[in-house]
């Protein structure tokens, strides 16, 4: 079992509709938990950090359920900007060394 | 723009050959971290280097070795490359070694494929 899996997709969506994706992870150890954000043929970029308690930034809500071992992002309210693959990433206790998912495409439509 | 800049940013080489990568990090960066992306995939932890020494090393072979300048820029190279190599190589700087890799700056990349 890979240690950080996501569905790739490609999610196809209309603009102003609502999409959520899910990553699991494998090592209960895990402490950190981070979106980031890679458009085509560009570096990823920092989207959002994952709280234990879930946090939200605009139309972006980002949960983490320890005991399931998953963090979750919802995006509402979705734009054509939005079109990007969404990179998970989990970082384990006292190691610098992140572990990327595969990422989920999203193609948002008008 | 991150501050961060990779050269070359594309290039196409013949199995067996080797190659360097080069990275600039963002001034005042003393730690810069390697990354290989393959296509369809997410970036793989390569090594990274905090004042000139090797600090951290993911799963991959010896190879894959770098550098880091006393100016702190990088090197990757890769000997006897392989099909499976092509991919793109990001470099990250951070302030140091202590900081979380969510405050590292992304160079684009550099687009390397193996024929």
């Amino acid at each position: 079992r890979k240690e950080v899996e996501q569905d790739p997709g490609p999610f196809n969506v209309p603009e102003g509709a609502t999409v959520a994706f899910n990553c699991t992870y494998s090592n209960s150890a895990s402490q950190s938990f981070f979106w980031y954000r890679q458009d085509c043929r560009k570096e990823p970029k920092l989207l959002m950090s994952v709280y234990s308690s879930g946090n939200e930034d605009g139309r972006f809500t980002a949960q983490l359920n320890r005991a399931s071992q998953y963090i979750s992002l919802l995006i509402r309210d979705s734009k054509l900007s939005d079109s990007a693959t969404y990179l998970c990433v989990v970082n384990s206790g006292g190691s610098y060394i992140p572990t990327f998912g595969r990422g989920t495409s999203l193609i948002v439509h008008p | 723009e991150t501050g961060v800049t990779q050269s070359p940013t594309h290039l196409i080489k013949t199995r067996g050959q080797q190659v360097t990568l080069r990275c600039s990090s963002q001034s005042g960066h003393n730690t810069v971290s390697w990354y290989q992306q393959a296509l369809g995939q997410g970036p793989q932890f390569i090594f990274q280097y905090y004042r000139e020494e090797e600090n951290g090393r993911g799963n991959f072979p010896p190879r894959f070795s770098g550098l880091q300048f006393p100016n702190y820029s990088s090197e990757l190279n890769v000997n006897a490359l392989e099909l499976d190599d092509s991919a793109l190589y990001l470099c990250a700087s951070s302030l140091d070694d202590r900081a979380s890799f969510t405050e590292a700056f992304f160079g684009q990349g550099t687009r390397l494929t193996v024929v």
